[in-house]
């Protein structure tokens, strides 16, 4: 079952521009992460926001969560080439350890 | 340099075959995962495992199998039951199993093609 959609599905920017991309979710979570995938490859974790932040930032990466609307988004600033890749978030939910993924947001930047 | 290998990277199945799709961890990490991903669409839980020896089906079991008898490794086979098998297989491992705020390491995937 899909826990998280991301919004938009593809974002074309130029570099330097910020990028920002939304989660929605379905049911009370204890944790939402973010996760970056290359094509073809493997994911890669970014960060971690838990069920009582609101806000978190790891270098050019904001994360805000708002449970009471049940979504998160993800701004990543003064995008590069490189930052090009598919976004998906994933939630983790009550006792069970494992992560339910969304479909992701595939981020193009133009240089 | 501690990870996750998957291999191999890419694998041929012809119809009726089973095949087993190797994942190795020495993160030292309990938790190990199967995630199968279709073209452009998100991850969905084929099988995981919180501890040796005991695993649990996820959201898309049939068709696949799994064993945990060692906790660096967690293969997975999938069997001539499993219709529509083409697809990029991911396996993932997280620190402990007691702790819910953790991240998960993923290998580099293998991506299985029935011929």
């Amino acid at each position: 079952s899909q826990q998280g959609e991301e919004d938009p599905q593809a974002l074309s920017i130029q570099e330097g521009e910020n990028a920002t991309m939304n989660c929605s979710y379905k049911t009370s979570i204890n944790n939402l992460q973010w996760y970056r995938q290359n094509s073809g490859r493997g994911l890669v974790h970014l960060i971690l926001i838990r069920s009582n932040e609101r806000e978190k930032h790891s270098g050019r990466l904001r994360v805000t969560l708002d449970t009471s609307k049940k979504s998160s988004s993800l701004l990543i600033t003064a995008s590069r080439a490189a930052d090009t890749a598919s976004y998906f978030c994933a939630t983790s939910r009550g006792s069970a350890r494992q992560l339910t993924f969304g479909s992701g947001t595939q981020l193009t930047v133009l240089p | 340099d501690g990870g996750i290998t998957q291999s191999p990277k890419y694998l041929f199945r012809k119809e009726g075959q089973n095949v087993t799709l190797s994942c190795e961890q020495n993160l030292n990490h309990d938790a190990m995962y199967w995630y199968r991903q279709d073209p452009g669409q998100g991850l969905r839980l084929i099988y995981y495992s919180q501890i040796v020896n005991d695993f649990q089906k996820g959201d898309i079991a049939e068709g696949y199998s799994v064993s945990r008898e060692k906790k660096e490794s967690f293969p997975l086979t999938v069997t001539s039951a499993q219709k529509n098998p083409t697809a990029f297989y991911l396996c993932a491992s997280s620190i402990h199993r007691d702790r819910r705020d953790y991240g998960y390491t993923f290998g580099s995937g293998t991506r299985l093609t029935v011929v």
